[in-house]
């Protein structure tokens, strides 16, 4: 198993300001991923993070405003910038171990955007 | 399109009573299908995997079936606990073939409230 540990675990920001996310596992893992849990909606991925190469995004998403890090096999951030009430959710990180196999997630960072 | 469907989207019933949650999914090519349970305020943990030919896994009180030709999962909950109470999601992942990864699906979730 994997133990994520994601901080902050909860935060409210003022609108146009940043956060950034931190990621840490406990064991090498190849690639991360990053979702975004909206309020009464199920999690949609925001991007994969690959040790030593830039992320991939998925749609909808894009770089300047999800910036993410991977300077290691067990650490991983994900900055949300400009911030706006729309993204107000929960954010959450990611591990697989092995290729199909169970996913590990972080506890989750519950964002405020006022 | 990838879908993932649940049913109901919330559910209440009393501490020690059993109950079903229902997953249909369309997700291709399949690789395997996942029941997660996701407390208030936490992030979700693994109950089941199920690869194409399992058609039953249990873990403890939860026992997930997964029917392939139908492309239909459900997650059976025996006597239930106060703590059971939380969001349970199925996830299907896509097979992008080798060593490549794949794709996860995720349903929105059943709310499973247990009242004493």
């Amino acid at each position: 198993s994997a133990v994520i540990s994601q901080k902050p675990s909860r935060d409210i920001c003022q609108r146009g300001t940043s956060l950034t996310i931190q990621c840490q596992v406990d064991s090498q893992v190849t690639m991360m991923f990053w979702y975004r849990q909206q309020p009464g909606q199920s999690l949609t991925l925001i991007a994969t993070a690959n040790q030593g190469s830039e992320a991939t995004y998925e749609s909808g998403f894009v770089i300047d405003k999800f910036p993410i890090s991977r300077p290691n096999l067990t650490f991983s951030t994900l900055t949300v910038s400009n911030m706006s009430p729309e993204d107000s959710s929960i954010y959450l990180c990611s591990v697989e171990l092995r290729l199909h196999t169970e996913a590990f997630f972080g506890q989750g960072t519950r964002l405020t955007v006022v | 399109k990838n879908q993932v469907e649940q049913s109901p989207q919330s559910l209440i019933i009393l501490e020690g009573k059993n109950c079903t949650l229902q997953c249909n999914y369309t997700v291709s090519p399949f690789s395997n299908l996942r029941w997660y349970k996701q407390d208030t305020g936490r992030g979700p943990v693994s109950l089941t995997i199920m690869t194409f030919s399992e058609n039953t896994k249990s873990n403890g009180r939860y026992t997930a079936t997964l029917d392939a030709d139908t492309k239909q999962s459900s997650l059976h909950i025996t006597a239930s606990q106060l703590s059971d109470s939380a969001s349970y999601i199925c996830v299907v992942s896509a097979n992008a073939g080798g060593t490549s990864y794949g794709k996860l699906t995720f349903g929105q979730g059943t709310i499973l409230t247990v009242h004493p």
